[in-house]
C-alpha cells in the first residue's frame, strides 16, 4: 500500500530535549516536505526536499532541522525544542512539485511542556 | 509568491443543503489549485484538483471546484450535504515556478440531521 509514515503519532517531551520524529515513503518520490498545523493558521511548511541531498527551507524553519540522506526518508529535528514549537506535524511527499497530488503521513503531535 | 484566502473558518450546513466553500488565491504566474480534506485524526487527502484546460474540476465523493481566474477564485462546492462530509477543508495553491505548495487557513464544515 502506497503510503507515507511519521512516527511517533504523539509525544509529550520538556524544553531542550532534542527529538526526532521520522518520516517515509514507499512511493519512490523525489518530493518531501515537512508541515506544521495551527488553529487558524492551516499548514505552513518547515523545510521541503527536491531529493536526496537537496533541502531548504520553507516559510517557518526556525528551530528546525532536516535530512534526507535516502530517497524514501525525511526526518524532523528538533534540536532544543521550545513550548512554542508545540503543534501538529505532517509529511507529505509527491513525485514532483508543483502540479501533483501531495501525500500525506497521519500527523505527529508534539507537545513541548 | 502565492497566497490563499478561505472565506469562513467555520460553515454549517444542513444534511442535503449545497455545500459552498470559498477559496480565493493571489499568484502572479498561472496557479496549480487543490482542495484537501482533513477527517478527525488523520492527515490531510486530496479532493480535487485544477492544473490546466477544463475550468470545472470533480473530485471524490461528488466534490467539484471551478476556477474563475477572472474572479482569481476555487471555490468547492457539493450539491447535497451529507453527514460524512462533516471535515476540515483546505485549499491550497502553488505554480509552475515554485517548489512549495500554499494553505489556506482552512474551512471546518458541520452538517447538521
Amino acid at each position: 500500500e502506497a503510503q507515507v509514515t511519521q512516527n511517533p503519532r504523539y509525544l509529550i517531551t520538556v524544553t531542550g530535549k532534542k527529538l526526532t520524529v521520522t518520516c517515509s515513503q514507499n512511493m519512490n518520490h523525489e518530493y518531501m516536505s515537512w508541515y506544521r498545523q495551527d488553529p487558524g493558521l492551516g499548514l505552513r511548511q518547515i523545510y521541503y526536499s527536491m531529493n536526496v541531498e537537496v533541502t531548504d527551507k520553507g516559510d517557518v524553519p526556525e528551530g528546525y532541522k532536516v535530512s534526507r540522506k535516502e530517497k524514501r526518508n525525511f526526518p524532523l529535528i528538533l534540536e532544543s525544542p521550545s513550548p512554542n514549537q508545540t503543534s501538529l506535524y505532517f509529511c507529505a511527499s509527491s513525485a514532483n512539485p508543483p502540479g501533483y497530488e501531495q501525500f500525506f503521513g497521519p500527523g505527529t503531535r508534539l507537545t513541548v511542556l | 509568491a502565492q497566497s490563499v484566502t478561505q472565506l469562513g473558518s467555520h460553515v454549517s450546513v444542513s444534511e442535503g443543503a449545497l455545500v459552498l466553500l470559498r477559496c480565493n488565491y493571489s499568484s502572479s504566474v498561472p496557479p496549480y489549485l487543490f482542495w484537501y480534506v482533513q477527517y478527525p485524526n488523520q492527515g490531510l487527502q486530496l479532493l480535487l484538483k485544477y492544473t490546466t484546460g477544463a475550468t470545472l474540476v470533480k473530485g471524490i465523493n461528488g466534490f467539484e471546484a471551478e476556477f474563475k481566474k477572472s474572479e482569481t477564485s476555487f471555490h468547492l462546492t457539493k450539491p447535497s450535504a451529507h453527514m460524512s462530509d462533516a471535515a476540515e477543508y483546505f485549499c491550497a495553491v502553488s505554480a509552475l515556478n515554485n517548489n512549495d505548495m500554499r494553505f489556506g487557513a482552512g474551512t471546518r464544515l458541520t452538517v447538521k440531521p
